[in-house]
């Protein structure tokens, strides 16, 4: 079965800035989806951005970065000129390409706050 | 806004009742999914359904069931309420199985109390 660490529950970070949050996963798979999801305030749960495993290059979406280290089993997201609407709870999920579904496995999320 | 609607959008209920929470996915989209929020699990898998058939099964209680009708929406039914089932209800649809990279998006959310 899979796992999905996020060690650290809660960071902090100044408005402008940069701010990198970690997660780590298990898994015997070579294929697989990995996903950053928000979860603001309001609870609605709204993808960050998504990697396939099988490419090297490190997905990016704006001021949303990843760092996918498949052979370390990482993938930290890094927020870019941080703005206050990035407050929110950060989940890491994973999803296999093997088997006859589909389901994604979360990590259990850390609390970003954005400081003005 | 995703484009998977759920209702109700809040329900209160007391233990031992019956309860039905709907959700529409995306259009186009074949497969829907049911998840748990909860404080002490987190965010767990119920449900998988694709195209009406049931394709996964997670930590899923055998007091709650759930089914994808021919239009595709699909219904949690939560039976025989518990204090401990008071969560936040998801429901995702996506692509699944066409598609490059499984995406799944979500719904707003039943927020379900028991009391």
């Amino acid at each position: 079965a899979q796992t999905v660490t996020q060690s650290q529950p809660e960071m902090s970070v100044q408005e402008a800035e940069t701010v990198t949050l970690s997660c780590t996963y298990d898994t015997s798979e070579s294929n697989y989806y990995l996903f950053w999801y928000k979860q603001p305030p309001s609870r609605q749960m709204i993808l960050v951005i998504r990697q396939e495993a099988y490419k090297q290059q490190n997905a990016t979406e704006n001021r949303f970065s990843v760092n996918f280290q498949k052979a370390a089993k990482s993938f930290s997201l890094k927020i870019s000129d941080s703005q206050l609407g990035d407050t929110a709870m950060y989940f890491c999920a994973f999803n296999s390409l093997a088997g006859a579904n589909s389901k994604l496995t979360f990590g259990k999320g850390i609390t970003l706050s954005v400081r003005p | 806004d995703s484009g998977v609607t759920q209702t109700p959008k809040h329900l209160i209920t007391a233990t031992g009742q019956r309860v039905t929470l709907r959700c529409s996915p995306r259009s186009g989209d074949l497969s829907v999914y049911w998840y748990q929020q909860s404080l002490d699990q987190g965010l767990q898998f119920l449900i998988q359904y694709y195209n009406g058939e049931e394709r996964a099964k997670g930590n899923i209680l055998e007091r709650f069931s759930a089914q994808q009708f021919p239009d595709l929406h699909s219904e949690l039914n939560l039976s025989s309420l518990e204090l401990g089932d008071s969560a936040l209800y998801f429901c995702a649809s996506s692509t699944w199985p066409s598609g490059i990279a499984d995406t799944q998006y979500f719904g707003p959310g039943t927020r379900l109390t028991v009391l």
